[in-house]
């Protein structure tokens, strides 16, 4: 069974980066048929998808989110990592990380999700 | 970007009763969509994909149809574990945009 598992502080100081990890079991995240994403939530808020790789690397990132935002994945652990540099208060959310179905050339739905972690920015 | 609408923002229905929520597109997304079903506290959870295909291990009572702009998810009989907030997410194009939610809530 896929489980996807994130981890991270969950209080980051105004300026600094947000440093979050997602840990794939279940399933080799060396698959070229997903792309791993993250998503978050602000508090009583609608999802805003954030930014989504392939495990070889060039990932797609949300533009509103002035690029902030770097997605690498390690093989190696079976991981992959989210970095927000410059935070402010408007980033304080749930961050939820994802399995994002490729094929054919495009890529779809995301079908398995971790169960998210709040991270508060605040001084 | 692709702006998703999704209508109504709340949905009051009693248990054992029709739910249709509908999500329209900014610009053709072929069947390029999927919804979600989120609980309070919980990750969203995939129902639908390619606009009309149940995610494996969700009930019949859920089905999804329409194509290009105009999109709606059934559910045919409410049960408890429905009230939920429901979003549609577009897959056409980068980047990834959902709606704004809609909340199916108790009558």
């Amino acid at each position: 069974q896929l489980q996807l598992q994130e981890s991270g502080p969950g209080l980051v100081e105004p300026s600094e980066t947000l440093s979050l990890t997602c840990t794939v079991s279940g399933a080799s995240i060396s698959d070229s048929s997903y792309y791993w994403g993250w998503t978050r939530q602000a508090p009583g808020k609608g999802l805003e998808w954030i930014g989504s790789s392939p495990y070889y690397g060039g990932a797609f990132h949300n533009p509103s989110l002035n690029s902030r935002v770097t997605i690498s994945v390690d093989t190696s652990k079976n991981q992959f990592s989210l970095k927000l540099n410059s935070v402010t208060a408007a980033d304080t959310a749930v961050y939820y990380c994802a399995r994002q179905h490729c094929g054919g050339g495009g890529c779809f739905h995301f079908d398995y999700w971790g169960r998210g972690i709040l991270v508060t920015v605040s001084s | 970007e692709i702006v998703m609408t999704q209508s109504p923002d709340t949905l009051s229905v009693s248990p054992g009763e029709r739910a249709t929520l509908s999500c329209r597109a900014s610009q053709s997304l072929n069947n390029n969509l999927g919804w979600y079903q989120q609980k309070p506290g919980q990750a969203p959870r995939l129902l639908i994909y390619g606009a009309s295909t149940r995610a494996t291990g969700i009930p019949a009572r859920f089905s999804g149809s329409g194509s290009g702009t105009e999109f709606t998810l059934t559910i045919s009989s409410l049960q408890s574990e429905d009230f939920a907030v429901y979003y549609c997410q577009q897959y056409k194009n980068w980047p990834l945009t959902f709606g704004g939610g809609t909340k199916v809530e108790v009558k």
